[in-house]
């Protein structure tokens, strides 16, 4: 079973702290992505990436950075969480030989910034 | 405009019946539409891709209408384990780094 595991599921933290989420995918994925879902929006795409070292905004990268030092993990930073970051994140995976595309999510992680 | 649009619900049904969703998309250069399932409090799972012939699976069929610009998701004789939000998704184009989400249409069968 693909697995796509998320460090945290619930996380509060105050207005100005640096937030690390952390993704750990076990089937070699290449593509890797962070989407946010909030009430009424869905999932917006913040960053993926498709290979090691490389990124690429999604839809709404403002106030986030990523890293994948590594292939199977793919982190998203808040440099300064402010209040309107709190959500829900879910990271996902797929593979790109797929014919689908199919994206495995991990349990998602919510964020509270107070 | 959204890129995808679906009719957030609830859709409030009885166990055995039979009930569809609609999604408009606004692309009409997007080649991939799929049905995504999310359960409360979980993460989302494929549930079905949406084939321009369209597609079977059990008591799930989805139907592509390019012209119109939907993908729709039909359950027949829906079980209680149906209730769940169900999330029309699209590819703008080729390739599927970049998927499109709804926001979902919320199914609560009863029994």
């Amino acid at each position: 079973d693909v697995k796509v595991t998320q460090s945290s599921r619930y996380l509060v933290k105050r207005t100005g702290e640096k937030v690390f989420l952390e993704c750990v995918q076990d089937m070699d994925h290449e593509n890797m992505f962070w989407y946010r879902q909030d009430p009424g929006l869905g999932l917006r795409l913040i960053y993926f990436s498709y290979d090691v070292k490389m990124k690429e905004k999604g839809d709404i990268p403002e106030g986030y950075s990523v890293s994948r030092e590594k292939k199977e993990r793919f982190s998203l930073i808040l440099e300064s969480a402010s209040t309107n970051q709190t959500s829900m994140y879910l990271c996902a995976s797929s593979d790109t030989g797929s014919n689908t595309g199919e994206l495995f999510f991990g349990e998602g992680s919510r964020l509270t910034v107070l | 405009r959204k890129e995808v649009e679906q009719d957030p619900g609830p859709f409030n049904v009885p166990e055995g019946a039979t009930v569809a969703f609609n999604c408009t998309y606004s692309n009409s250069a997007s080649q991939s539409f799929f049905w995504y399932r999310q359960d409360c409090r979980k993460e989302p799972k494929l549930l079905m891709s949406v084939y321009s012939s369209g597609n079977e699976d059990g008591r799930f069929t989805a139907q592509l209408n390019r012209a119109s610009q939907y993908i729709s998701l039909l359950i027949r004789d829906s079980k209680l384990s149906d209730s769940a939000t169900y999330l029309c998704v699209v590819t703008p184009g080729t390739g599927f780094q970049k998927l499109v989400f709804g926001t979902g249409t919320r199914l609560l069968v009863s029994p």
